[in-house]
């Protein structure tokens, strides 16, 4: 069956523009997560959503992150005013929702570069 | 906080030799512990995972046991292929949360 899939893959953008990346999670998983990964380091834990609401947004780095999953599948991770240290990969899972050690199936990243 | 320590790569070894990846880990809370694998051009992948104190985990050849005394996680191989070369991350999540908090990453070379 189709995994995570990520749009778009690549993304191109200045200082200070606005960008929105988006995640199709595996269909009937109601857990989604959104991962940071720079260049050489894990990823890090970004928001968590189970169905449409934001379980844990603990890991958002600030105010110019926010991330939305209206329907309780498809998510959007939102920047903006984009800053160059936002230049990274950015991952989304999902899972079925089961708890804690429920696996976490991975999307190909979206690699975002601000120039 | 929560927080995993693996050994810094690259680990280069030629084929058939056998594999250790240490991994330790802190953590505020009872962690389930995993193996991720990201082979070049793909997207991280479940390698194995282990829930519980003496569990061991296992998949592909690939084994890990969680030791609770010596908070450790190492992955081990007896025989390693080409096909093995990737970049492989240990992982926790604790109880209540789940999110997961991931090591550096080791990449693993395996010459033929």
């Amino acid at each position: 069956g189709a995994g995570v899939s990520q749009t778009p893959s690549n993304k191109v953008t200045e200082k200070g523009k606005y960008v929105e990346l988006r995640c199709d999670p595996i269909s009937g998983h109601t857990a989604l997560y959104w991962y940071r990964q720079s260049l050489g380091q894990g990823p890090e834990f970004l928001i968590y959503f189970q169905g449409t609401g934001a379980a844990d947004d603990s890991g958002l780095p600030n105010d110019r992150f926010f991330a939305v999953r209206p329907e309780g599948s498809v998510s959007t991770l939102k920047i903006q005013r984009t800053e160059r240290g936002d230049s990274a990969v950015y991952l989304c899972a999902s899972s079925q929702g089961q708890g804690g050690a429920d696996t976490q199936y991975f999307g190909p990243g979206t690699r975002l570069t601000v120039l | 906080g929560n927080s995993v320590t693996q050994m810094e790569g690259p680990v280069t070894l030629s084929e058939e030799a056998f594999l250790t990846i240490n991994c330790t880990y802190t953590a505020t809370g009872y962690p389930s512990l995993f193996w991720y694998v990201q082979y070049p051009g793909e997207g991280l992948q479940l390698l194995l995972k282990a829930t519980k104190a003496d569990d061991k985990g296992s998949n592909k050849g690939f084994e890990a046991t969680y030791r609770k005394e010596t908070t450790s996680f190492h992955l081990e191989k007896g025989s390693v292929q080409v096909s093995d070369s990737a970049v492989y991350f240990c992982a926790l999540s604790v109880v209540g949360r789940r999110a997961l908090t991931f090591g550096s990453g080791t990449r693993l070379q395996v010459q033929p």
